[in-house]
């Protein structure tokens, strides 16, 4: 029950954009339209910012997008802000006895 | 507004059981499956687990079947994690999630109780 693999850190400096990997396989990323991203902040608990993939719930900027492609998800922020300094972790259904499996995170650095 | 209060944690020795809660308001907490997440200190996260909004399934994370038990009082508001013979490795904050219905996301968190399983 492997997690995701995700890039341990990304960096940008504000306004600059940046994208963020998520690779598993055809048993969970590849498989199922039901990708998620959160983001964390030191000591808080996960924001859910992307849901089935791409869709952004009510509050979450425009800035922030999702895409899939095979086995293979993103996260892209435009326009990076000093608030979106952050951990940000990708999550997919996986059809197996685990459900859900979440990615091993990665740590957003604004320059 | 929503809000997921988890309670329970604390300082428990190895072999021990604890039971977090998890406790609803500002929606319909009969109508929503809710997860347990944990993430260990310094670590990432980690699913633990899922009860249907009626109790009537229960899914669990491959390294916790037979030791954890999710339930529910849907009359109280209530979710529980039953966790038996503590380990070391069971060391971290436990997060309750409302799930996202039919988006398999989970929308709200709860602001987590830490676990700390240590001789």
């Amino acid at each position: 029950q492997s997690a995701l693999t995700q890039p341990a850190s990304v960096s940008g400096s504000p306004g600059q954009s940046i994208t963020i990997s998520c690779s598993g396989t055809s048993s969970d990323v590849g498989g199922y339209n039901y990708v998620s991203w959160y983001q964390q902040h030191p000591g808080k608990a996960p924001k859910l910012m992307i849901y089935e993939v791409s869709n952004r719930p009510s509050g979450v900027p425009d800035r922030f997008s999702g895409s899939k492609s095979g086995n293979t998800a993103s996260l892209t922020i435009s326009g990076l802000q000093p608030e979106d300094e952050a951990d940000y972790y990708c999550s997919s259904q996986r059809g197996s006895s685990t459900l859900y499996v979440f990615g091993t995170g990665t740590k957003v650095s604004v320059l | 507004q929503v809000q997921l209060v988890e309670s329970g944690g604390g300082v428990v020795l190895p072999g021990r059981s604890l039971r977090l809660s998890c406790t609803a308001s500002g929606f319909t907490f009969s109508s929503y499956d809710i997860h347990w997440v944990r993430q260990a200190p310094g670590k990432g996260l980690e699913w633990v687990g899922v009860i249907w909004y009626d109790g009537s399934q229960k899914y669990y994370t491959d390294s916790v079947k037979g030791r954890f038990t999710i339930s529910r009082d849907n009359s109280k508001d209530t979710l529980y994690l039953q966790i038996n013979s503590l380990r070391a490795e069971d060391t971290a904050v436990y997060y309750c999630a409302r799930d996202y219905p039919t988006a398999r996301a989970k929308d709200y968190w709860g602001q987590g109780t830490l676990v700390t399983v240590s001789s």
